[in-house]
């Protein structure tokens, strides 16, 4: 699976949209990008994932660029609830299961 | 709530015992995973089954055993624990979508202490 790259941390105005970076330069075209965050030691909660197309569910938006080398998770309004660790994580296709690679990932702070 | 359950939440014990974690997954999934959490190593996979059979291990302890009971519940062995086993521990599922990918859904976690 391809590796991801992303900020150690970053900060968000309550009512801002956040927006994640993630870089996966080496992913192929049939890894799909996954979004994952983990709120102080609870279970890691699904969010999102793509392909190539740009993705959007009652959590958040995923944008994948055209060249899938890079993508942004966009939280449209943050709140305080979504203080969290965010995990970018690229998966293949057609793989019946098969491990989470879980990286440091983005912390990211909602401040008031 | 992901729908994936585990027991116990917290547990405590002393070195060189055993301890069991139970997990049961989300209705009708048929994948289970565990994964560890510590301080120092982050999120690190353990094994996995999918319908009763092992199908992947991760850096799994030869102390650590795990096994998928025919209704599907996991449950994992830790024995002679020592004091770097103190961790949190995560149960995951997922069912095999039509897309050819699996999103898996973890549980609300074990605590083990040991002491």
């Amino acid at each position: 699976d391809a590796k991801t790259t992303q900020p150690t941390s970053m900060d968000c105005a309550e009512g801002r949209a956040a927006n994640l970076p993630c870089n996966h330069s080496t992913i192929s075209g049939n890894e799909y990008v996954y979004w994952y965050r983990q709120i102080h030691s609870q279970g890691p909660q699904y969010i999102i994932h793509g392909l190539k197309n740009n993705e959007t569910n009652e959590m958040a938006s995923l944008i994948i660029t055209e060249d899938r080398k890079s993508s942004t998770l966009i939280l449209p309004h943050a709140t305080l609830r979504d203080t969290a660790v965010y995990y970018c994580i690229v998966r293949v296709r057609g793989r019946i299961g098969g491990k989470l690679i879980f990286g440091q990932g983005t912390e990211l702070s909602v401040k008031p | 709530d992901s729908g994936v359950t585990q027991t116990p939440k917290h547990l405590i014990t002393a070195t060189g015992q055993r301890v069991t974690l139970r997990c049961s997954p989300r209705s009708g999934d048929l994948s289970v995973y565990w994964y560890q959490q510590s301080l120092d190593q982050g999120l690190q996979f353990l094994i996995q089954y999918y319908n009763g059979e092992e199908r992947a291990k991760g850096n799994i302890l030869e102390r650590f055993s795990a096994q998928q009971f025919p209704d599907l519940h996991s449950e994992l062995n830790l024995s002679s624990l020592e004091l770097g086993d103190s961790a949190l521990y995560f149960c995951a599922s997922s069912v095999y979508s039509r897309e050819g990918v699996d999103t898996q859904y973890f549980g609300p976690g074990t605590r083990l202490t040991v002491l």
